[in-house]
């Protein structure tokens, strides 16, 4: 979507090994969320962002950190990988969180940890 | 847990509308109620959202009941490029007033 880029759009792992997603925009919006996207669960909330360095859990955190140290970038790593962390990741950005504002939402990446 | 509940799945002929239900029981009195689309091997989509009365855009109507506690997205005419998972969201106060989704339900378009 334009706007906000993942990287990279596919990914092979291997168990226990750290892995780092990137999420970047060029729409200077504050919000910043990463999602994951498992068959039968819809998108789960991993971790949210309200600003730089301004971070907070989702419903599904365990396991992953983030940071984001600019507007444009907000990062998520996987510590060290695991099987059950297989899965789509996307990456969304919001102007405000007042109701008139949305989501838009990347084309996602595809995480695979063998 | 997402707060609404939609059906898993529904299926309808090209060129016909579509109502896909959803159902918010526990929904305040500021909820807005926001719909999103999935595409195959994309991210969501916006389509609509409302609060009260009905709304309309290009892409669909939300009609929502009196009561708030349901609604329903109309799509007029369906094609094939609608063949989606649509999701009905509200936002969660657990987790900073953002988007918490649900399965969404999956809409097949048949030719």
């Amino acid at each position: 979507d334009a706007g906000i880029t993942q990287s990279p759009r596919h990914k092979v792992t291997e168990t226990g090994t750290p892995v780092t997603l990137r999420c970047h925009q060029t729409e200077n919006h504050r919000y910043m969320y990463w999602y994951r996207q498992d068959p039968g669960h819809g998108l789960r909330l991993i971790h949210y962002s309200y600003g730089v360095k301004d971070t907070d859990k989702g419903e599904v955190s365990d396991g992953y950190s983030v940071s984001r140290s600019k507007t444009e970038d907000f990062l998520l790593t996987l510590e060290s990988a695991t099987s059950s962390q297989t899965s789509v990741y996307f990456c969304a950005i919001s102007e405000s969180l007042r109701e008139n504002y949305g989501y838009t939402f990347g084309s996602g990446t595809r995480l695979t940890v063998v | 847990d997402a707060k609404t509940t939609q059906p898993n799945s529904m299926e309808s002929n090209e060129e016909e509308p579509v109502h896909l239900p959803c159902n918010h029981s526990t929904i305040s009195g500021t909820d807005y109620i926001h719909w999103y689309r999935q595409l195959p091997s994309q991210g969501p989509e916006y389509v609509i959202h409302g609060l009260t009365s009905n709304v309309n855009n290009r892409m669909a109507s939300l009609a929502i009941a009196e009561d708030r506690k349901s609604s329903t997205l109309i799509l007029h005419r369906a094609t094939l490029r609608d063949a989606a998972v649509y999701y009905c969201i509200l936002r969660d106060n657990n987790y900073g007033q953002n988007f918490v989704f649900g399965p969404g339900t999956r809409l097949s378009v048949l030719p």
